[in-house]
């Protein structure tokens, strides 16, 4: 099945500096992928929505200088949090939709667990 | 109101039981219904999807979709401790590749 390869999968860092998060589809092409951010014991929030090639779509509320989004081939995009805060400590997931899958599949990464001091 | 309600839980069941996994939704233009299993720390996995009413079944699992209610279920038979995780609604309207549409989750704990 398809398979979204997410890196790191947790990450420490210091308070104004920049983290960035990398997704990969392993076996098909992302034309979309999805960026959330998840809070413990609640849903997932979704950040920003990019499609190969363009620039990203961010969500209400959802800064797009400090969530950086770059979607610049079919089997990468990535996510830069830059300046980092102890506020953007979260739980961040990727997903992918792609061609060849058809609705309802889309492909969850395994998540990246931040956490800023 | 929320565009998809899902009661959190917790929901604490012996090894064995039947577990009944409920979501509601206001936007009728919903088509596509899809359950994801999380486990703590891990991102969603997807369960099942169903495409309009009616009950669609894999192993275990059956997914339950009344558009008439606005209410879809996921079914869990013989659960087991691993079955242990959330447990999210999500929706798409018809005709877009779009974003889901996430319930908040139900947590459920299977006890052996």
């Amino acid at each position: 099945g398809a398979v979204v390869s997410q890196h790191p999968s947790w990450v420490i860092c210091k308070s104004g500096t920049s983290v960035k998060i990398e997704c990969r589809s392993l076996d098909f092409q992302a034309t979309t992928m999805f960026w959330y951010r998840q809070f413990p014991k609640q849903s997932l929030m979704l950040m920003a929505t990019s499609n190969e090639g363009s620039k990203a779509t961010y969500e209400q509320g959802v800064e797009k200088d400090k969530f950086l989004i770059n979607h610049a081939s079919l089997t990468l995009s990535t996510l830069t949090v830059t300046s980092a805060h102890p506020e953007d400590s979260s739980f961040y997931i990727c997903s992918a939709w792609g061609s060849g899958q058809g609705t309802g599949s889309y492909t969850f990464g395994s998540g990246t667990r931040l956490t800023v001091v | 109101q929320k565009e998809v309600e899902q009661d959190p839980g917790p929901l604490s069941v012996p090894e064995g039981a039947i577990v009944s996994l409920n979501c509601t939704y206001s936007n009728s233009a919903f088509q596509y219904f899809m359950w994801y299993r999380q486990y703590s720390r891990k991102g969603p996995e997807l369960l099942m999807y169903t495409y309009s009413s009616g009950n669609k079944e894999d192993g275990r699992f059956t997914a339950q979709v009344d558009k008439s209610s606005k209410y879809i279920s996921l079914f869990i038979r013989d659960s087991q401790p691993s079955d242990s995780a959330t447990y999210l609604c999500a929706m798409v309207p018809a005709g877009n590749t779009g974003k889901l549409i996430f319930g908040q989750g139900t947590t459920l704990q299977v006890k052996p």
